[in-house]
């Protein structure tokens, strides 16, 4: 079956402004996470969603960014008013539930010139 | 919170010969899991080990889960170029199985 697909698979942008980037889980995965990965660097945790529960955006670097999951499927990371700090990867992962392997998605490059 | 910590960082090894990376948390793990990421693309699973001092392999990799079931280890035999990539562990963060932690990687590289 289809793995997990992330778009657009690059996105460049000017500061200041906001952009969206889509995740697509595999289908029937209830748990799907965020990640922010910098040039050379490890996985930084942005937000947890499981099933219907409350997420956890204990991550989220500032009130910039946010993020939603529609009808326990499509997750749409928000960052507003883009710095040139947020430029990175961004990695969308899905398990079957909270805690079991997950699969990762190829991932969004973004770049806030 | 709890943590995942993980040495070293980096580590150049010449083909053939063996690489260790290592993982430690501040707490009991109900599991532990690794991943691969191969330079350029994405983290892929490779295993999950959940009983204490289990091991497990995988052709040229060995994992270990300690018997206090707060470290872990990923062991490779003669290693290959095919080898080249960052290795992560990660464990369920305190408080349930829920979220995961993921520690900082060690990035192998092997030189031919």
């Amino acid at each position: 079956g289809a793995g997990v697909s992330q778009s657009p698979s690059n996105k460049v942008t000017e500061k200041g402004k906001d952009v969206e980037l889509r995740c697509d889980p595999i289908s029937g995965h209830t748990a799907l996470y965020w990640y922010r990965q910098s040039l050379g660097q490890g996985l930084e945790f942005l937000i947890y969603f499981q099933g219907n529960s409350a997420p956890d955006k204990s991550g989220l670097p500032s009130d910039r960014f946010s993020a939603e999951r529609t009808g326990g499927s499509v997750s749409t990371l928000t960052i507003q008013r883009t710095q040139q700090e947020d430029s990175a990867v961004y990695l969308c992962a899905s398990s079957l539930v909270g805690g079991n392997e997950q699969y990762f998605g190829p991932g969004t490059r973004l770049t806030v010139t | 919170g709890q943590q995942v910590m993980q040495i070293p960082q980096y580590q150049h090894v010449q083909e053939g010969e063996d690489f260790t990376t290592y993982c430690n948390s501040s707490t009991t793990l109900s599991n532990i899991q690794w991943y691969k990421q191969r330079p350029g693309g994405h983290p892929v699973f490779l295993i999950q080990l959940v009983k204490s001092g289990e091991v497990k392999k995988q052709k040229r990799l060995t994992f270990q889960f300690g018997e206090a079931k707060k470290n872990s280890s990923l062991h490779i035999t003669a290693t290959q170029t095919t080898d080249v990539g960052t290795y992560f562990c990660a464990g369920p963060s305190s408080g349930g199985y829920q979220k995961v932690t993921f520690g900082i990687g060690t990035k192998l590289q092997v030189i031919p």
